[in-house]
């Protein structure tokens, strides 16, 4: 199993520019989420997903959208990026249930906003 | 929504030493609290977690914490090594909140040898 991937690893955006940060998991999970990763400030959720059709907003979600038409896939949009989506973004996934909440996250992507 | 606060924010100790991170969070229907280690540039990484109906749980030199009336939960690290230098995060969650977290700032743990 390659687990969670993202691509691209690294991207440099101009402000207004759009782009999709890809994330795909392999292990059948039905939950993933989005989230961020700045300085000082931990990680903060920007949306997630109980699954195919399913999404709902988290912590910061403002100036991304997100969609979820298979369970595999789960895309996250800047639709006109700005210098504070400078950050790292990290996809995870998980399954549902009691048992299963351990998230496993993909290795990030690096976006800079000029 | 949940808010979960930790502290310090950074730590440095004495390799052999121990090391204690606090936490604690908002919301009453939490159920499920990780902790997670991050090396430089790396991704995060899973090392202990807790459930609410639970009050300690150890794993050789990790063990974890929980006080649900006092909403806080601790990690405590013994016999401190120079590979355990990472940033460490904590986070909460409840089961029927589709497993989204909501973490902690994070501490960076220095061991020095």
């Amino acid at each position: 199993n390659a687990g969670v991937t993202q691509t691209p690893k690294f991207q440099v955006l101009k402000t207004g520019q759009s782009m999709t940060l890809q994330c795909a998991q392999d292990m059948n999970h039905e939950y993933m989420s989005w989230y961020r990763q700045d300085p000082g400030m931990g990680l903060r959720l920007i949306h997630y997903s109980v699954g195919a059709g399913i999404t709902d907003q988290g912590e910061v979600p403002n100036g991304y959208n997100v969609s979820r038409s298979t369970t595999e896939d789960f895309p996250l949009r800047l639709l006109s990026a700005a210098p504070s989506q400078t950050s790292v973004y990290f996809c995870a996934s998980s399954r549902p249930g009691r048992s299963y909440n351990e998230q496993f996250f993909g290795p990030g992507t690096r976006l800079t906003v000029l | 929504g949940e808010n979960v606060e930790q502290h310090p924010s950074t730590l440095s100790v004495q390799e052999g030493d121990s090391a204690v991170i606090k936490c604690t969070y908002s919301d009453s229907a939490s159920n499920y609290f990780p902790w997670y280690k991050q090396e430089l540039g790396k991704r995060p990484q899973l090392i202990i977690d807790i459930r609410s109906n639970v009050g300690e749980k150890k794993d050789q030199r990790i063990a974890v914490t929980l006080n649900k009336t006092a909403k806080h939960f601790s990690l405590h690290i013994t016999e401190t090594q120079p590979e355990d230098s990472a940033v460490y995060f904590c986070a909460a969650s409840s089961y029927n909140q589709g497993g989204k977290l909501i973490f902690g700032q994070g501490t960076e743990l220095s061991v020095k040898p």
